[in-house]
């Protein structure tokens, strides 16, 4: 099955500086990787996505590269505020296969003003 | 308002006594799941459905139960609850499985003493 690895676990920036959280998977099926923000006490929910068709996808202060050949994939946040503290998910799935997602372990974002 | 609703929020409950955790979406949506999310191991699926009367297993299905008689709801069922099924369980939904971002509930807290 498929197996997604997330680092670091923890991240602490300054306000302002850039944060990258890296994620790799093993089953080359896999095509969709959507990424979760989860702040204290609260659901996930999605703030981006990318499919395997493509290599890079920015909304904003937050992007998503995508490296099919190594198997990784990176959420970068620039210039990051205080409110983007929280544990961030990456996740992988095989759309039109199993649709089973396989997350990662999380990376807990800590933003100091 | 457009929601996954999840109840109860909080239980407390002992071994073996059979248990029900209630899921509903009002977005008319075709696949629904159940995850658990446990300290350092991210969020693992339990179960999933694509539709009415159609469910499957997803990573971590042993001790658990679903029933999908109607498209709103999907409730889990814990027939004898054991104390490793102490756990943050999120239900989510989403329009179909190709599409992309998964609306979860707002959680239930499981404590199995």
């Amino acid at each position: 099955g498929e197996n997604v690895e997330q680092h670091p676990s923890t991240l602490s920036v300054q306000e302002g500086d850039s944060a990258v959280i890296k994620c790799t998977y093993s089953d080359s099926a896999s095509n969709y990787f959507p990424w979760y923000k989860q702040e204290l006490g609260k659901r996930p929910q999605l703030i981006i996505d990318i499919r395997s068709n493509v290599g890079e996808k920015k909304d904003q202060r937050i992007a998503v590269t995508l490296n099919k050949t190594a198997k990784h994939f990176s959420l970068h946040i620039t210039e990051t505020q205080p409110e983007d503290s929280a544990v961030y998910f990456c996740a992988a799935s095989n759309q039109g296969g199993s649709y089973i997602p396989t997350f990662g372990r999380g990376t807990s974002l800590i933003v100091h003003p | 308002e457009a929601q996954v609703t999840q109840n109860p929020r909080y239980l407390i409950t002992v071994t073996g006594k059979k248990l029900t955790v209630t899921c509903s979406q009002n977005m008319n949506h075709e696949y629904m799941s159940w995850y658990r999310q446990d300290p350092g191991l991210g969020l693992r699926q339990i179960y999933y459905s694509m539709n009415v009367e159609v469910t499957d297993k997803g990573d971590v299905p042993e001790g658990y139960k679903v029933s999908r008689k109607e498209k709103r709801n999907f409730p889990l069922i814990l027939e004898s609850p054991s104390p490793n099924q102490t756990s943050l369980y999120f239900c989510a939904s989403s329009l179909s499985p190709d599409y992309n971002e998964q609306f979860f509930g707002p959680g239930t807290r499981l404590t199995v003493l």
